[in-house]
């Protein structure tokens, strides 16, 4: 099966600092990849996708970087807000159809 | 625009039993998809319709799971008999094709005892 991994597990910043939130894949093949927001007892929320044909995409106050070279997916996120608390996971997907999820970043803003 | 809307919210049941989810997507989307979100962990697939045929079921385990999406529109979840792994949360999703976002449902909480 595919992985899809985070690099940590835990993630803690000081209100208004950008954070950064890192995901490894393993699929060389794999052409959209999706970052998604989950906050507690709700279902996943998407942030911002990319494609492969991409290195960099931008949203609001969030920024999504492709390194295929390194199998290599982050998530920025500017001037964090308290809001911004909830886990994040990316998501890989080389045919459309069968979408990985990774295990999962929970980020905590200090206010 | 209405959500992806699930039912139940919650439920309980005892090993050996029965239990069906309901899923109704947003309007207009052909592709649905089940999840099934462990504690602590990332979302699996279980299966994934395009309409109502099955484009990909792979990690569907078959010998007590069970879907079906009447009429491309909603869809039903079905597991019998459980087992206590299946304790997790079943997350519904669509969208308008597979290389687009994935609009989820609240899911539903299912404790196995």
């Amino acid at each position: 099966g595919e992985s899809v991994g985070l690099h940590l597990p835990t993630l803690s910043v000081q209100e208004g600092d950008n954070s950064i939130i890192n995901c490894a894949y393993s699929n060389s093949a794999s052409d959209y990849f999706i970052w998604y927001k989950q906050e507690s007892g709700k279902g996943p929320q998407f942030i911002i996708d990319i494609r492969s044909n991409m290195d960099k995409r931008q949203g609001q106050r969030v920024t999504v970087l492709l390194n295929k070279t390194v199998k290599h997916l982050s998530l920025q996120i500017a001037a964090t807000q308290p809001g911004d608390s909830a886990v994040y996971f990316c998501a890989e997907t080389n045919t459309g159809n069968q979408f990985y999820f990774g295990t999962g970043t929970s980020l905590t803003v200090i206010p | 625009e209405a959500g992806v809307a699930q039912s139940p919210r919650y439920k309980i049941i005892e090993k050996r039993q029965s239990v069906a989810f309901w899923c109704n997507p947003i309007s207009g989307h052909a592709t649905l998809y089940w999840y099934q979100q462990i504690l602590g962990q990332g979302p699996k697939l279980l299966i994934q319709f395009q309409n109502n045929g099955v484009v990909d079921d792979s990690q569907l385990p078959k010998d007590r799971f069970s879907a079906e999406r009447l009429k491309g529109v909603d869809s039903t979840l079905k597991i019998q008999p459980a087992k206590l792994e299946d304790s997790a949360v079943y997350l519904c999703a669509s969208s308008l094709s597979g290389y687009n976002e994935q609009f989820f449902g609240p899911g539903t909480r299912l404790t196995v005892l």
